[in-house]
């Protein structure tokens, strides 16, 4: 069993759905949740970060993050053509340190139609 | 002025062939990595350099040998490359000591036949 387990998708919607893109995590010492987008031929690049449980909010996404049912999810509001991409959470056990690993979950793609 | 940039984009060889992948950062980081990203998209971390110190060796077969000259590049070479090889190689570098985001460069196709 993977430590990160992500719905590989496809996931297809239309222009100004809401999108749910969820990670589940075995490793309870994991405390840090972040998600990056990666578009196709480009590198992943960070779209959100959490510590421990709770919401944050960043313009059309809001990541959670349920520590006890080791849950963690993404959503997009208004999704665009543009937010069409591959979504890959990542976690850690902590932040800083420069031996700190970051453990990728395995992508899910979406594709929003215009 | 792209922040982590690796050559080359692309890369076709063959079987048993000896290649090298470039990586350079401009951010000022301390701390570089090398993923490998799979046909499924899954990114595993190979190896991590602090300072031009490896810190981080997953397993890895030792075909493949990371050299960081200096804290703004890391560079990995394969020995007699397998078809198995064939992924998407990324550099990634942040500050090892604060939270900070991981940069990732645009990846290295490798294709081998």
């Amino acid at each position: 069993q993977k430590e990160v387990e992500q719905d590989p998708g496809p996931l297809s919607v239309p222009e100004g759905a809401i999108v749910s893109l969820n990670c589940t995590y075995s490793n309870s010492a994991f405390q840090y949740f972040m998600w990056y987008r990666q578009y196709s031929r480009k590198g992943p690049e960070l779209l959100m970060y959490t510590y421990s449980s709770g919401n944050k909010e960043d313009g059309r996404f809001t990541a959670q993050v349920d520590k006890s049912s080791k849950y963690i999810s993404l959503f997009i509001r208004d999704s665009q053509p543009s937010d069409s991409a591959t979504y890959l959470c990542a976690m850690s056990g902590h932040y800083g340190g420069a031996t700190n690993k970051l453990i990728f979950g395995t992508g899910t793609l979406l594709a929003v139609q215009p | 002025d792209t922040a982590v940039s690796q050559t080359p984009k692309y890369l076709v060889t063959q079987m048993g062939n000896d290649k090298s992948i470039k990586c350079e950062q401009n951010l000022g980081h301390d701390t570089m990595y090398w993923y490998k990203q799979d046909s499924k998209k899954f990114l595993k971390i190979m190896f991590s350099y602090n300072n031009k110190e490896l810190i981080i060796n997953e397993t890895v077969p030792n075909r493949f040998s990371p050299k960081s000259p200096d804290k703004a590049h890391l560079n990995l070479h394969i020995n007699s490359l397998e078809l198995g090889d064939s992924a998407v190689y990324f550099c990634a570098s942040r500050l090892g000591t604060v939270n900070s985001p991981l940069h990732f460069g645009n990846g290295t196709r490798l294709t081998v036949t």
